[in-house]
């Protein structure tokens, strides 16, 4: 079955860039299906969605950080990326890839299955 | 501030029954749009539980049910176990600029 897995640094010094990768095995990241997908978690709190990417490069941003947030594929690699630019201590979080799965209609999707999660701390 | 409000905490003893509450409003659950609930057992990653609304992947037992009614869902554990122990987290679509996929800010079930 699919397996998603997260890397990049662990460390990011404020007003700089996260950049972040993740691998997509077991399945193929073209399939039309689904849609390629980032959520982050700030330690001791709850999900929040960043934003996904379709296999053909369409893009969709949260409101709240679409200012900020760039998000890539590569579906020669089986991979797609989250770029975060001007992070700030808030930015600190355990970032989860998954992959979004279309239902009954566009706005009826879930979050199946995820990665393991990779924590990045924004400190200097 | 989550879109979707539940119930920090929730507990019960094993085989006991409980609910789990995720109450939205008319830009997302009330807007029917299908809801979503996940497990987290602490150090992990979420796993899909129960998905548009009522419906259960496979390898999900049937001790796990979800419902939902107007701007509120609900999910309910029967023959609570041990291994039940873990935060649950609803999600659903929202129409309005707050952010599109949201999540509820998760609640803490205790198996005593």
């Amino acid at each position: 079955q699919v397996q998603l897995q997260e890397s990049g640094p662990g460390l990011v010094k404020p007003s700089q860039t996260l950049s972040l990768t993740c691998t997509v095995s077991g399945g193929s990241i073209s399939s039309g299906d689904h849609y390629w997908s980032w959520i982050r978690q700030p330690p001791g709190k709850g999900l929040e969605w960043i934003g996904y990417i379709y296999y053909r490069g369409g893009t969709f941003y949260s409101s709240s950080l679409k200012s900020r947030v760039t998000i890539s594929v590569d579906t020669s690699k089986s991979q797609f990326s989250l770029r975060l630019t001007s992070v700030t201590a808030a930015d600190t979080a355990v970032y989860y890839c998954a992959r979004r799965v279309v239902g009954t209609t566009v706005t009826n999707s879930w979050f199946d299955p995820w990665g393991r999660g990779t924590l990045v701390t924004v400190s200097s | 501030q989550s879109v979707l409000t539940q119930p920090p905490s929730v507990s019960g003893a094993p085989g006991e029954r409980v609910t789990i509450s995720c109450t939205g409003s008319s830009s997302n659950i009330g807007a029917n749009y299908g809801v979503q609930w996940y497990q987290q057992v602490p150090g992990t990653a979420p796993k899909l539980l129960i998905y548009d609304n009522n419906n259960r992947p496979s390898g999900v037992p049937d001790r796990f049910s979800g419902s939902k009614s107007g701007t509120s869902a609900s999910l309910a554990i029967t023959g609570l176990q041990a291994e039940d122990e873990a935060d649950y987290y609803c999600q659903s679509y929202d129409n309005s600029l707050s952010g599109n996929w949201v999540f509820g800010g998760g609640t803490k079930l205790t198996v005593l």
